[in-house]
């Protein structure tokens, strides 16, 4: 059963930083790319970051890029999110996915929250 | 960055009606579309993928289609698992973006 479980989410303050993981089980971790979604209170869906299976390229949206890193321990099966000079407008759930095919999400773990407040 | 205009932005239905739900995109994407639903209180799940292909396990009730740039799902016989918040993605171009849902309730 493929499972993906995000931690390390919290309350942290504007202009700080914040390491969100995502450790997967039950597939073969790096046959896949993976990506972060996030999702702000009551909103809908953004794109957040995606990764190749080797970790070799890395894409964002303008977004966040710039403060936002991408990266993946493929011994360990586990997938970050190093998120700096954060912003109230970066609250929201954060989603790790796996990417099956092209840029679809097939996967999704439970989320993990990340408030940026004073 | 590529639009995704979704409507209607809800919709109240009843049990066992057809539903269809539309995504315009604001230029080509092919069909690089896919739908994804979100029941309350979890996390997204991908139905459609390649604007008609169905993701493992979705049942065949759901239906995804295209005429030009504009997409659709179809819920042929509403039931009461199906409730929930419907977004359409395009994986046509970085930055994937997503429409901004259609949430689905019963009458």
């Amino acid at each position: 059963e493929v499972q993906l479980v995000e931690s390390g989410g919290g309350l942290v303050q504007p202009g700080r930083s914040l390491k969100v993981s995502c450790v997967a089980s039950g597939f073969t971790f790096n046959n896949y790319w993976m990506t972060w979604i996030r999702q702000a209170p009551g909103k809908g869906l953004e794109w957040v970051a995606s990764i190749t299976n080797t970790g070799g390229s890395t894409y964002y949206p303008d977004s966040v890029k710039g403060r936002f890193t991408i990266s993946r321990d493929n011994a360990e099966s586990t997938l970050y999110l190093q998120m700096n000079s954060l912003r109230s407008e970066d609250t929201a759930t954060y989603y790790c996915s796996r990417v099956p095919d092209w840029a679809y999400f097939d996967y999704w773990g439970q989320g993990v929250m990340v408030t940026v407040s004073s | 960055d590529i639009q995704m205009t979704q409507s209607p932005a809800s919709l109240s239905t009843s049990l066992e009606e057809i539903v269809t739900i539309t995504c315009q995109a604001s230029q080509n994407i092919g069909n690089w579309l896919a739908w994804y639903q979100q029941k309350p209180g979890k996390s997204p799940q991908l139905l459609i993928y390649g604007t008609t292909s169905l993701a493992d396990g979705v049942p065949s009730r759901f239906s995804g289609s295209r005429s030009g740039t504009q997409y659709s799902l179809k819920i042929s016989r509403l039931q009461v698992e199906d409730i929930g918040i419907y977004y359409c993605q395009q994986a046509s171009t970085t930055p994937y973006t997503f429409g901004a849902g259609t949430k689905l309730e019963l009458k």
